[in-house]
């Protein structure tokens, strides 16, 4: 059975600070890994899809990297604003559904 | 943002009462998941629906049944509510399997408490 898991849970940080958050799973047999964030009270939004054969995927100031034979993935957000505070979710398809984190928190102070 | 829309948003109910959520879709997405949100457990697949009236089991399946009649409707059923269903209640959907590039889409959610 996949396990995921993200360290920290919670995480504060200064505006402009970079951000980098991390997500290990168990089972290194996956189709793909994609970052969500979920805002309080709201639905997950896919962030970055990152293929099994890929090793990282950007979209503006975010890039994820993947290391699959370590079993790790890393999200990395430049830059940070106080709208980049949320939850961040990582989840791992490896047999067509997904195996999610808990999710790390974060919180960019002004 | 894709056309997802659960029913209801909130929803109370007593310990044993029957309970339906709704999740309906305006994409024509083939597949639809419903997950539980838990403090501590990220979400955790309750079942999931690969066509109309096609439908499989996910890993926190029992005590809910689903339904699926049409290809825009996929409701979740708690047959008799119990403390331990209180939980929040996400509906996604995705065009085709989980393959390598498909992203999954989600609702708002249904916070569902169990008095």
């Amino acid at each position: 059975k996949q396990e995921v898991t993200q360290i920290p849970a919670a995480l504060s940080v200064p505006e402009g600070e970079n951000l980098v958050l991390n997500c290990s799973f168990t089972d290194s047999a996956i189709y793909n890994l994609q970052w969500f964030r979920q805002d309080p009270g709201k639905g997950l939004t896919s962030l970055l899809l990152i293929q099994s054969s890929q090793r990282e995927q950007t979209s503006g100031r975010l890039n994820a990297s993947l290391d699959k034979s370590s079993g790790r993935s890393t999200l990395y957000i430049a830059a940070s604003q106080p709208g980049d505070s949320a939850t961040y979710l990582c989840a791992v398809n490896d047999d067509y559904k997904l195996s999610f984190g808990a999710g790390t928190t974060v919180t960019v102070r002004a | 943002d894709a056309g997802i829309t659960q029913s209801p948003r909130h929803k109370v109910t007593e310990t044993g009462t029957p309970v339906t959520l709704r999740c309906h879709q305006t994409e024509n997405h083939r597949y639809m998941y419903w997950y539980r949100q838990d403090p501590g457990h990220g979400l955790r697949l309750i079942h999931y629906s690969y066509g109309v009236k096609d439908t499989d089991k996910g890993e926190v399946s029992d005590g809910y049944s689903v339904s699926r009649s049409k290809t825009e409707d996929f409701l979740l059923t708690l047959e008799s509510a119990t403390s331990s269903q209180t939980s929040v209640y996400f509906c996604a959907i995705s065009e085709s399997r989980q393959t390598a590039n498909e992203k999954l889409f989600f609702g708002s959610g249904t916070q569902l408490s169990v008095l």
